[in-house]
């Protein structure tokens, strides 16, 4: 099992600049968060997904949409990037009701 | 609302030295307590998790006692390896739709051969 994956690794844009980051995970989980990752500031909740087909704001929704495709992917989408925006941004899953979070390995985002 | 406070790093020691990471919380109802771990260019993953007070959670020689009455997880080892500098996470989630994690700031931690 791959567990989760994202893409991509690193991306700079330009202020204004739009872009998706993809988040897929193979292990049947139900649920799927979004978050970034600031220094001194741990993660922040974004998003989140807690079940296929729906969606529902976290701590820091502003600048962001989100779409759970299928039970397996579940992307994020910056339509129009600003500089507050260059942070690590992790995507996660679990099953919903084990409480353990599976973490993929990051996307560096710059937004110049 | 829910949050985490803990210790601000860098923590710097020597092998074999003995680790301490504060950990405190606020939470609006029964919390579950985590700690997790991020090494260098990767994702985070659990260490180690308490679900109830007193609980002791433990793995790779790390422990956690969740302390109700002093609403805190503090996070130990005995003796301390080069391959545990990271940065630890402590997190707690309120069970609900979602298991929403709040994270604290992290504690980075060097050890020095």
């Amino acid at each position: 099992n791959a567990g989760v994956t994202q893409t991509p690794k690193f991306q700079v844009l330009k202020t204004g600049q739009s872009m998706t980051l993809q988040c897929a995970q193979d292990m049947n989980h139900n649920s799927m968060y979004w978050y970034r990752q600031d220094p001194g500031m741990g993660l922040r909740l974004i998003y989140y997904s807690a079940s296929e087909g729906t969606t529902d704001k976290g701590e820091v929704p502003n600048g962001y949409n989100v779409s759970r495709l299928n039970k397996r992917e579940f992307s994020l989408r910056l339509e129009s990037a600003a500089p507050s925006q260059t942070s690590v941004y992790f995507c996660a899953s679990n099953r919903g009701q084990v409480y353990e979070q599976y973490f993929g390995p990051g996307t560096r985002l710059t937004v110049t | 609302g829910d949050s985490v406070t803990q210790m601000e790093g860098p923590v710097t020691l020597s092998e074999e030295a003995f680790l301490t990471i504060n950990c405190t919380y606020t939470a609006t109802g029964y919390p579950s307590l985590f700690w997790y771990v991020q090494y260098p260019g990767e994702g985070l993953q659990l260490l180690l998790k308490a679900t109830k007070a007193d609980d002791k959670g433990s793995n790779k020689g790390f422990e956690a006692t969740y302390r109700k009455e002093t609403t805190s997880f503090h996070l130990e080892k005995g003796s301390v390896q080069v391959s545990d500098s990271a940065v630890y996470f402590c997190a707690l989630s309120v069970g609900d739709a979602g298991n929403k994690l709040t994270f604290g700031g992290g504690t980075r931690v060097l050890v020095k051969p």
